[in-house]
């Protein structure tokens, strides 16, 4: 099983980025993914979840309506389109794995995303 | 929103017995699950379920629940074990995943 994200770079504030975690070893569209982040020095957050073909998806509060997960079954690849970039949501980002509708058993290496001017 | 409250650190000697705490309303009625984070690295699923392991994580790693409050157990402690460690829950209210806010394990 492996997870790999990318995109992650500096942006200014206001700006836009998307992620993407690339999965292999597993029949990614089985099951529900997720984003989480860490600012530096901090604990983890949960940021987005999305079920098997992407019809019920969840956000953070902090995140919604600025931030859209996806997903590409037949690339076995998980996205996040992230608009509105604020300096709170510079951190790194994992993607990971979800086997019981709860705890997330495989996770990426993180893709680090700094907002800064 | 749901919290989970943990302590910030904790520490133990090797070979002792460390347990770290995770409290939240109506717990009790909640599945917990257990995050070992090493600097540097990703997190790692180390129990999930309130007390089950995922393969390849040592018995020396436990969960269990009384009440409101979840432990993570982790015996005979080694230099190893010093890490970060999460709880985590999905809160059906929210239908949101929740962490808590993390404890430092320090092996002395």
């Amino acid at each position: 099983v492996q997870l790999v994200e990318s995109g992650g770079t500096l942006v200014q504030p206001g700006g836009s980025l998307r992620l993407s975690c690339e999965v292999s070893g597993f029949t990614f569209s089985r099951y529900w993914m997720h984003w989480v982040r860490q600012a530096p020095g901090k604990g983890l957050v949960w940021v987005s979840r999305i079920d098997v073909d992407g019809s019920s998806i969840r956000y953070a509060d902090s995140v919604k309506g600025r931030f859209t997960i996806s997903r590409d079954n037949a690339k076995n690849t998980l996205y996040l389109q992230m608009n509105s970039l604020r300096a709170e949501d510079t951190g790194v980002y994992y993607c990971a794995r979800d086997i019981t509708v709860g705890a997330l058993s495989n996770w990426g290496q993180g893709t680090l995303v700094t907002v800064s001017s | 929103s749901y919290v989970l409250a943990q302590p910030p650190s904790e520490s133990v000697a090797p070979g002792q017995t460390a347990r770290i705490t995770c409290g939240g309303d109506n717990l009790r009625s909640k599945v917990v699950h257990w995050y070992q984070q090493k600097p540097g690295q990703a997190p790692v699923l180390v129990v999930y379920d309130d007390r089950d392991r995922p393969s390849g994580i040592p018995e020396r790693f436990s969960g269990s629940k009384s009440g409101n409050t979840a432990t993570l157990t982790i015996s005979r402690v080694e230099a190893g074990d010093e890490a970060d460690y999460y709880c985590q829950v999905w809160d059906s209210g929210t239908d949101h995943w929740v962490f808590g806010g993390g404890t430092k394990l320090a092996v002395l």
